[in-house]
């Protein structure tokens, strides 16, 4: 059974640091992994896709990086910001079910 | 271009009492998904529609479940209402089917939050 870990639950850092947020998996078969973002009471936005056959996908001052075989990502935030305060989850595709597996969360403030 | 859209934002039941939730998925999706997301937890899967038919199920009861339209909106129903039930409600959509999301995002809506009393 796959499960997702993501340690801490939460984190608090001063405006402008760089910082990283760890994703853990058991189950190394998967398809991709995503990671969203949820602001209080709303729904998920996605922010990175990556495939099983990539290491790394990067938009804009995030950039996430995948090692499947170790069943780690992470999520790294350059010069964060009061707006990148959310909940940052990762998930896992394994594509035997259709469904994500997903972790339950890391809670970011920017404090400004 | 709308996205996923879910309906009602939210809701406030009695135990025993039945409900439903609606969805449309974001255009040029054929595919949906509902989750639950109780309060400090991630998301869990619950079933997912294709082509009108239930095509996968999470361990969730007999007491939920789902119909989707030819025009692929769908709906989840929850019978019996439990105190247990309250939780974020989430549709997600997506593009083929049992590929889910093999190769796009998958993308979700803002959610319905219900309240069991």
């Amino acid at each position: 059974k796959q499960e997702v870990t993501q340690i801490p639950a939460a984190l608090s850092v001063p405006e402008g640091e760089n910082l990283v947020l760890n994703c853990s998996f058991t189950d190394s078969a998967i398809y991709n992994l995503q990671w969203f973002r949820q602001d209080p009471g709303k729904g998920l936005t996605s922010l990175l896709l990556i495939q099983s056959s990539q290491r790394e996908q990067t938009s804009g001052r995030l950039n996430a990086s995948l090692d499947k075989s170790s069943g780690r990502s992470t999520l790294y935030i350059a010069a964060s910001q009061p707006g990148d305060s959310a909940t940052y989850l990762c998930a896992v595709y394994t594509g035997a079910n259709s469904k994500l597996t997903f972790g339950k969360g890391i809670t970011l403030s920017v404090r400004p | 271009d709308a996205g996923v859209t879910q309906s009602p934002t939210h809701l406030i039941k009695t135990r025993g009492q039945q409900v439903t939730l609606r969805c449309s998925p974001k255009s040029g999706h054929d595919t949906v998904s509902w989750y639950q997301q109780a309060l400090g937890q991630g998301p869990q899967f619950i079933f997912q529609y294709y082509e009108e038919e239930e095509r996968q199920r999470g361990n969730f009861p007999d007491r939920f479940s789902g119909h989707q339209f030819p025009n692929y909106s769908s709906e989840l129903n929850v019978n019996a209402l439990l105190l247990g039930d309250s939780a974020l409600y989430l549709c997600a959509s997506s593009f083929g089917g049992g590929a889910g999301p093999l190769n796009s995002p998958l993308h979700f809506g803002n959610g319905t939050r219900l309240t069991v009393t």
